[in-house]
């Protein structure tokens, strides 16, 4: 598998940085929400997840923040390393099975 | 360690031929997943399959079917490969209330 390519948006940072990367969805109907992670060759891998009744979630270095109101998905990742260098998908769905995802943000981070 | 496997990782074909990739999960997941990635258009939907013996035709099924006999198989045919085909093909699976896990991917190039 290969990332979508030369055409994301880039978002480039240094090593220890916090970065912050942002999604918007259309479906005011969705009710669940994740972030994927997809590294050269790979295939998206799961990183976090939030459902509509929340408006934060924290993991191991992770944060991702819900905005119904605007229909506003961030993905915040603390202290960020070489290997956080991916393309970052968001998806959001009306229950758990028909994922809906952007077409992604590219992470570049310098040493 | 459950996993998800997909077959081949590359293929080349030619206009026309007929050409069936293999999804593989361990994971024991009723649903099962197949989408396309391209350029500006991230993961789109191409069939899905709640269980054996259901299929369900996604946002861009037009070219293409798939099969469910058992559990763990969940096979994408092209009838007839066109150059618009030419894409990067995942598999996915979950269960309910459990969030996608992809494949690697298989990169299709129709000649």
């Amino acid at each position: 598998g290969e990332s979508v390519g030369l055409h994301l948006p880039t978002l480039s940072v240094q090593e220890g940085d916090n970065s912050i990367i942002n999604c918007a969805y259309s479906n005011s109907a969705s009710d669940y929400f994740i972030w994927y992670k997809q590294e050269s060759g790979k295939g998206p891998q799961f990183i976090i997840d939030i459902r509509s009744n929340m408006d934060k979630r924290q993991g191991q270095r992770v944060t991702v923040l819900l905005n119904k109101t605007v229909k506003h998905l961030s993905l915040q990742i603390a202290a960020t390393q070489p290997g956080d260098s991916a393309v970052y998908f968001c998806a959001d769905a009306r229950g758990f099975q028909k994922l809906v995802f952007g077409t992604g943000t590219r992470l570049l981070v310098s040493p | 360690d459950a996993e998800i496997t997909q077959s081949p990782r590359h293929k080349i074909t030619e206009t026309g031929r007929q050409v069936t990739l293999a999804c593989h999960q361990t994971w024991n997941h009723n649903n099962m997943f197949w989408y396309r990635q391209d350029l500006g258009h991230g993961l789109r939907l191409i069939h899905y399959s709640y269980g054996v013996h259901d299929t369900n035709k996604g946002e861009v099924s037009d070219g293409y079917s798939v099969s469910r006999s058992n559990t763990e198989d969940l096979p994408l045919t092209l009838e007839s490969a066109a150059s618009s085909q030419t894409s990067v093909y995942f598999c996915a699976s979950n269960s309910l209330n459990s969030p996608l896990h992809f494949g690697n991917g298989t990169r299709l190039t129709v000649t």
